[in-house]
């Protein structure tokens, strides 16, 4: 019963790097969205896709991009990770009308 | 756009008392859904309780409730007999009943604090 796996849970970056953050789910959800937590901020969206091959921008797409070639995997691609970067990201996952599963998030640090 | 406002950002509540957690939200849409999740220090974000804008009466999970008032758009979250596995962050989010399940808005949040 794996539900919303993510990988890596910690992640230490240099300014420049690129890297890519891996989601995936088990549940034939055709929802799946990426957010970004900041202290005092909340959740935010960074992009979501409604189905394979299918994706958009959210509350705060800049330096991120996605793509979903399969209903199960949906990566969050850093191309040059910022310190403006730095924060905890969730990867969530649903289907109709019902609530969203959640990842247990990456800690992502960039020096 | 929607917003979701949680004017507090601590809260604190002895064991085995009741404590109400507040949450506004802004929209013109008159068909959403509502919800709370809790983020305990392992970080991991659980459902706690949602609600269905078209439905007046309000949900309820256990020891969890919900005062759901439409016109006034406040959605504000109480847990009775508190525990201390509730402390934790709390988030209220909203979602649109229209357009899929892929987005949410989440209020900054309120930290819980329970005492023994």
């Amino acid at each position: 019963n794996a539900g919303v796996t993510q990988t890596p849970k910690f992640q230490v970056l240099k300014t420049g790097q690129s890297m890519t953050l891996q989601c995936a789910q088990d549940m034939n959800h055709e929802y799946m969205s990426w957010y970004r937590q900041d202290p005092g901020m909340g959740l935010r969206l960074i992009h979501y896709s409604v189905g394979a091959g299918i994706t958009d921008q959210g509350e705060v797409p800049n330096g991120y991009n996605v793509s979903r070639s399969t209903t199960e995997d949906f990566p969050l691609r850093l191309l040059s990770a910022a310190p403006s970067q730095t924060s905890v990201y969730f990867c969530a996952s649903s289907t109709l009308n019902q609530p969203q599963h959640f990842g247990d998030g990456t800690r992502l640090s960039i020096l | 756009a929607q917003t979701v406002t949680q004017s507090q950002p601590e809260m604190s509540v002895q064991e085995a008392e009741t404590v109400t957690l507040s949450c506004t939200y802004d929209t013109s849409e008159s068909d959403y859904y509502l919800f709370w999740y809790k983020q305990p220090p392992s970080r991991q974000m659980i459902l706690v309780i949602r609600q269905e804008a078209y439905k007046q009466q309000n949900a309820t999970e256990n020891r969890f409730s919900v005062n759901f008032q439409k016109a006034a758009k406040s959605f504000s979250l109480k847990i009775s007999d508190s525990q201390l596995g509730d402390a934790a962050m709390y988030f209220c989010a909203y979602r649109s009943a229209w357009g899929g399940s892929e987005k949410l808005v989440f209020g900054k949040g309120t930290k819980l604090t329970v005492n023994p």
